[in-house]
């Protein structure tokens, strides 16, 4: 199946410190990406849905200052937690969308990375 | 999408059968059900998807019954590297650019 990658994997900082996280599609191209959080014990919530060259749909709730979504690139989202503090500390996964119709492609839509693991001091 | 109600956890033995069902009794003609799964810390992983036949993969069985209010996930042969959460999702068929709402899911233990 389709790859989707993040990086980094896990990440330690600082409170007031900026953290971005990086998902890639890595052998198909994504018009749509997906970033979900999840805390220990609890399901996987949306935070906001990326689309490349466009401004990120947010759900409510998130605060959209806070995490700046970037999808500059048809294989690229980013997603930067900007002063970062305790209670953002979390796993924070991405999903890329699999484009309808292309070669290769499933009705397993949506592909998942392996997360990223945020943990904010 | 439609609700979807799932147990809060199952034990299954190893080598054995795990089935995992699902309510999705709100579900629409046009809603598929998927199921992941989720091992700890990892990303969800995709097993399978049907409308209303009965379908089969290299990693899974799903039942759909006939009037689709409820299904049923089958490992044939549970392994200790099934243990993870299930996921039962309802959404629209293939094409949607809709994103995929995880309820809590069933915590499947495999014991040895």
């Amino acid at each position: 199946g389709a790859v989707v990658s993040q990086h980094p994997s896990r990440v330690i900082c600082k409170s007031g410190t900026s953290v971005k996280i990086e998902c890639r599609s890595l052998d198909f191209q994504a018009t749509t990406m997906f970033w979900y959080r999840q805390f220990p014990k609890q399901s996987l919530m949306l935070m906001a849905t990326s689309n490349e060259g466009s401004k990120a749909t947010y759900e409510q709730g998130v605060e959209k200052d806070k995490f700046l979504i970037n999808h500059a690139s048809l294989t690229l989202s980013t997603l930067t937690v900007t002063s970062a503090h305790p209670e953002d500390s979390s796993f924070y996964i991405c999903s890329a969308r699999f484009p309808t119709g292309a070669p290769g492609g499933s009705y397993n839509e949506q592909f998942f990375g392996p997360g990223t693991r945020l943990t904010v001091l | 999408d439609a609700k979807t109600t799932q147990p809060t956890s199952m034990d299954c033995a190893e080598g054995r059968a795990a089935n995992l069902p699902c309510n999705h009794s709100t579900i629409s003609g046009n809603e598929y059900v998927y199921w992941y799964r989720q091992i700890h810390s990892q990303g969800p992983q995709y097993i399978i998807h049907g409308l209303k036949n009965n379908e089969t993969n290299e990693m899974a069985s799903l039942i759909i019954t006939e009037d689709r209010k409820s299904s049923t996930l089958i490992l044939p042969h549970a392994t200790l590297r099934d243990t993870a959460v299930y996921y039962c999702i309802v959404r629209v068929a293939r094409g949607s650019a809709r994103q995929l709402t995880f309820g809590s899911g069933t915590q499947l233990t495999v014991l040895p």
